[in-house]
């Protein structure tokens, strides 16, 4: 299994601002995922953040309003960029392997007022 | 396009009796498939999952039924336990345009009562 260490926890933001979130996995991952639950929602998936290289974004979701880095293979970053009220949110790192579970952080709360 | 449903947002059942979750998907080309809980504040968390080869898994008291030709998997809790309430997130999982994702379901409350 993994452990993946998110934060901030939470975080009350001004819009019009921007928030990075970041995400550490205790060991080597193929796979590192950004997911947003809004509330009373699924998860949805926004990108896969890929070693090295852009990320590949789920429709809907842009690398200007949701940029990604993944600068090693147990390190990435999700900016919320010009935050509005809609992006309030919970945002989820996760991590794994094919075939196998997905590990999850504990979530970044996201209100932005 | 919700490619992985579940139609039931909220189940109650009663303590020490089975819960039976369903989650339908529409893509065949998912080949893994999870199960997760969710409390809140909390990260979703990982319970059992099954592969596209088997139809059953089993793991202590959860037990997941896949039936490929319906598109369909279920989880089944028994004994169900107070403890148990939570969210219950289905998962599919595949490679899908040259990258491997993993596509939730929208969720089912569990309500276990005393």
């Amino acid at each position: 299994s993994a452990v993946i260490s998110q934060k901030p926890s939470r975080d009350i933001c001004q819009r019009g601002t921007s928030l990075t979130i970041q995400c550490q996995v205790d060991s080597q991952v193929t796979m590192m995922f950004w997911y947003r639950q809004q509330p009373g929602q699924s998860l949805t998936l926004i990108a896969t953040a890929n070693q090295g290289s852009e990320a590949t974004y789920e429709s809907g979701f842009v690398i200007d309003k949701f940029p990604i880095s993944r600068p090693n293979l147990t390190f990435s970053t999700l900016t919320v960029s010009n935050m509005s009220p809609e992006d309030s949110s919970i945002y989820l790192c996760s991590a794994g392997t094919p075939d196998t579970e997905a590990f999850f952080g504990q979530g970044t709360r996201l209100t932005v007022v | 396009d919700q490619q992985v449903k579940q139609n039931s947002p909220s189940l109650s059942v009663q303590e020490g009796r089975i819960s039976i979750l369903n989650c339908d998907y529409t893509n065949s080309m998912f080949d893994y498939f999870l199960w997760y809980k969710k409390y809140p504040a909390e990260g979703p968390t990982f319970l059992i999952s099954i592969s596209s080869i088997k139809d059953k898994n089993e793991d202590g008291r959860f037990t997941v039924f896949l039936n490929k030709s319906a598109k369909h998997l279920s989880l089944h809790i028994v004994p169900s336990q107070p403890g148990d309430s939570a969210v219950y997130f289905c998962a599919a999982s595949a490679g899908i345009s040259g990258t491997y994702k993993y596509i939730f379901g929208t969720g089912t409350r569990l309500k276990v009562l005393a």
